[in-house]
């Protein structure tokens, strides 16, 4: 069974570029979720997207979006880029039962200069 | 107020010491509990959920739920230097999207 990856690792972007992060889930999961972990804080729901679809939104700002493809990866695009983007990002992909519980993804880590 | 509570520590213990790590929430509505381990630099790990109230062991773990007190808990017998990482808590309701804790750092020295 293979888990969930995430590309790349990390990057550094400039203050009001656009950047976009990549996952895939693990494998037989349908549905994925984006978080953005601060330092020192708990990750921040973003966004879930369902069979390509997006099923759930947390209170970011619309210049965050996503995509999913119908293997069921996932991207996370950011327009605009603020210093208070900095951070590592998160994919995770739920079990198809309840609690649909998440496994997370290692992370892309995001430095905005 | 934020939803999820939880003491972001450090918490330093000797090896072989039981260690106690505690969030409190004030949404009635959370029903599925979640306990996350994260090492540095990487993606929070998945250790245990449990469903309303009540406890549930895992070999070293123990889950504790305590919803009339809005209280969680997970304790780990036999600490080892390789349980040093940050613990979240994490609760759901019927959306079962989950709201996280801050996390615990915790320290586990030889």
């Amino acid at each position: 069974e293979t888990g969930v990856t995430q590309s790349p690792t990390h990057l550094i972007k400039t203050r009001g570029q656009q950047v976009t992060l990549r996952c895939s889930s693990q494998s037989g999961h349908n549905t994925v979720s984006w978080y953005q972990q601060a330092l020192g804080q708990g990750p921040q729901f973003i966004f879930q997207y369902y069979r390509e679809e997006e099923n759930g939104r947390g209170n970011f700002p619309p210049r965050f979006s996503g995509l999913q493809f119908p293997n069921y990866s996932s991207e996370l695009n950011v327009n605009a880029l603020e210093l208070d983007d900095s951070a590592l990002y998160l994919c995770a992909s739920s079990a198809d039962r309840p609690p649909y519980e998440q496994y997370f993804g290692p992370g892309t880590r995001l430095t905005v200069t | 107020q934020k939803e999820v509570e939880q003491d972001p520590g450090p918490l330093s213990v000797p090896e072989g010491a039981i260690v106690s790590l505690n969030c409190t929430y004030s949404n009635s509505a959370f029903q599925y509990f979640m306990w996350y381990r994260q090492y540095s630099r990487k993606g929070p790990e998945l250790l245990m959920y449990t469903y309303s109230s009540g406890n549930k062991e895992d070999g070293r773990f123990t889950a504790q739920v305590d919803k009339s007190s809005k209280y969680i808990s997970l304790f780990i017998r036999d600490s080892q230097p390789s349980d040093s990482a940050t613990y979240l808590c994490a609760m759901s309701g019927g959306s079962y999207i989950p709201t996280f804790g801050r996390g615990t750092s915790l320290i586990v020295h030889p």
